[in-house]
């Protein structure tokens, strides 16, 4: 079955500070989707990707997927404590139709 | 658009109790699922529903977990007897078809003393 895998697993930063969160699939990627997460709440749809080479951006977030579909980056310009959180990458997996999740990045900003 | 609506957004019960968490998704979103997070960990899916049919139960607990979706809209997921390694966020997702992404509730945070 397919797995995502992401790095790193804890990120602290300096507010102001850009910062990369990766995400490697065992497989051809079919839909890509970031989420963030703030502790102990539900998750946030920040973004879908699908087509490879294609990126998005949502106010200083951008993620994108590379021409083979098997990873994706999401980055952050000029970090704030806003952006602070657990940030997962999903995907779906054809050969399961289930919905996967990768392992999970937990954001620190400091002030 | 109205989110994914959950209830309650907290729970503290005693373990052997019973408990339930109501999910109301996006309208006119077939599928619908129920993960569960324990702390530190990415969500694990619980049960996924197609309207009112269950697709996917295979890590559902099902000597103490129980979940329905009547009519194919509201979900209800219910524990019953409570066990400390319950506690966790519950969270329920809807999505138009299951080849799409999911839009997720707040989630329940159930600690389980």
């Amino acid at each position: 079955s397919q797995e995502l895998e992401q790095s790193p697993q804890s990120l602290i930063v300096q507010e102001g500070k850009n910062l990369t969160i990766n995400c490697t699939s065992s497989k051809t990627l079919y839909g890509l989707y970031w989420y963030k997460q703030k502790y102990g709440e539900g998750l946030i749809f920040l973004m879908m990707l699908q087509k490879g080479g294609e990126e998005k951006s949502h106010e200083k977030i951008t993620a994108k997927l590379d021409e083979k579909k098997q990873q994706s980056s999401l980055h952050i310009t000029a970090s704030q404590p806003s952006h602070a959180g657990i940030y997962l990458c999903g995907a779906d997996d054809p050969g399961t139709y289930k919905y996967i999740f990768g392992t999970g990045t937990r954001l620190k900003v400091l002030a | 658009e109205a989110g994914v609506a959950q209830s309650p957004r907290y729970k503290i019960i005693e373990k052997r109790q019973s408990v339930a968490f109501w999910c109301n998704p996006i309208s006119g979103h077939a599928t619908l699922y129920w993960y569960q997070q324990i702390l530190g960990q990415g969500p694990k899916l619980l049960i996924q529903f197609q309207n009112n049919g269950v697709v996917d139960d295979s890590q559902l607990p099902k000597d103490r977990f129980s979940a329905e979706r009547l009519k194919g809209v509201d979900s209800t997921l219910k524990i019953q007897p409570a066990k400390l390694e319950d506690s966790a966020v519950y969270l329920c997702a809807s999505s138009l078809d299951f080849r799409l992404g999911a839009f997720f509730g707040q989630g329940t945070r159930l600690t389980v003393v």
